[in-house]
């Protein structure tokens, strides 16, 4: 099975900060990984597709990168409404996995 | 507008069985491969099951291989988790979520259904 290992856990920054958050498969998924925004008590959200495809209605500010085992969500300008946590996943093998997700906190 | 709605959930004794609908409008069901994921309180994100378009693929976590059941219904526009043996651990909140019919990846979920397994 791919595991997916997303760093930091956690992450504190300031309303206008430009943010990362790394992914790293264990072993290449080419660019099958989409990203995810949850907050809570809400279903997760579709940010990112295929690596680097933004989804149709999310901000500009979300970008994605990477390919075979690492990935990077770059958030740019950070917005009240960007304070929540983000999984990565990966849908290549015929046992889809999520990383194990990052807070991203008001600092 | 697409619609994914479970039911099913509620309270279950360890050692017992459940049934989860997931039933599904707004776009052609029978097109779609189809997911559950569960979410454990407080936890992150846990893939549990997939099923293809046509039926003829499925897959599971190994945490839920032989236990759990996933079947589809493409007449009933309806999606199925037969969850037996159920253990504390499979506490969560289900979600059925619809993959993309060309890239495969997670397009559309539900609003998701608490399955609490306790005594």
């Amino acid at each position: 099975d791919i595991q997916m290992t997303q760093s930091p856990s956690t992450l504190s920054a300031s309303v206008g900060d430009r943010v990362t958050i790394t992914c790293r498969a264990s072993q290449s998924i080419s660019t099958w990984l989409a990203w995810y925004q949850q907050k809570p008590g809400k279903v997760p959200n579709l940010l990112i597709y295929k690596a680097s495809s933004l989804e149709s209605g999310v901000p500009s500010r979300f970008s994605g990168s990477g390919s075979g085992t690492e990935f990077t969500l770059t958030i740019n300008s950070l917005q009240p409404d960007d304070f929540a946590t983000y999984y990565c996943q990966q849908y290549k093998s015929n046992s889809y996995s999520f990383g194990q997700g990052t807070k991203l906190e008001i600092k | 507008e697409v619609q994914l709605v479970e039911s099913g959930g509620g309270l279950i004794q360890p050692g017992g069985s459940l049934r989860l609908t997931c039933l599904a409008s707004g776009f052609s069901f029978s097109k779609h491969n189809m997911n559950w994921v569960r979410q454990a309180p407080g936890k992150g994100l846990e893939w549990v099951s997939y099923i293809s378009y046509s039926v003829s693929t499925i897959y599971y976590a190994d945490s839920v291989r032989g236990r759990f059941a996933i079947s589809r219904d493409n007449a009933k526009n309806s999606l199925y988790l037969q969850m037996d043996s159920l253990r504390a651990d499979d506490t969560a909140v289900y979600y059925c979520v619809r993959e993309n019919e060309w890239l495969y990846y997670f397009d559309h979920w539900g609003q998701g259904m608490l399955v609490t397994v306790s005594s």
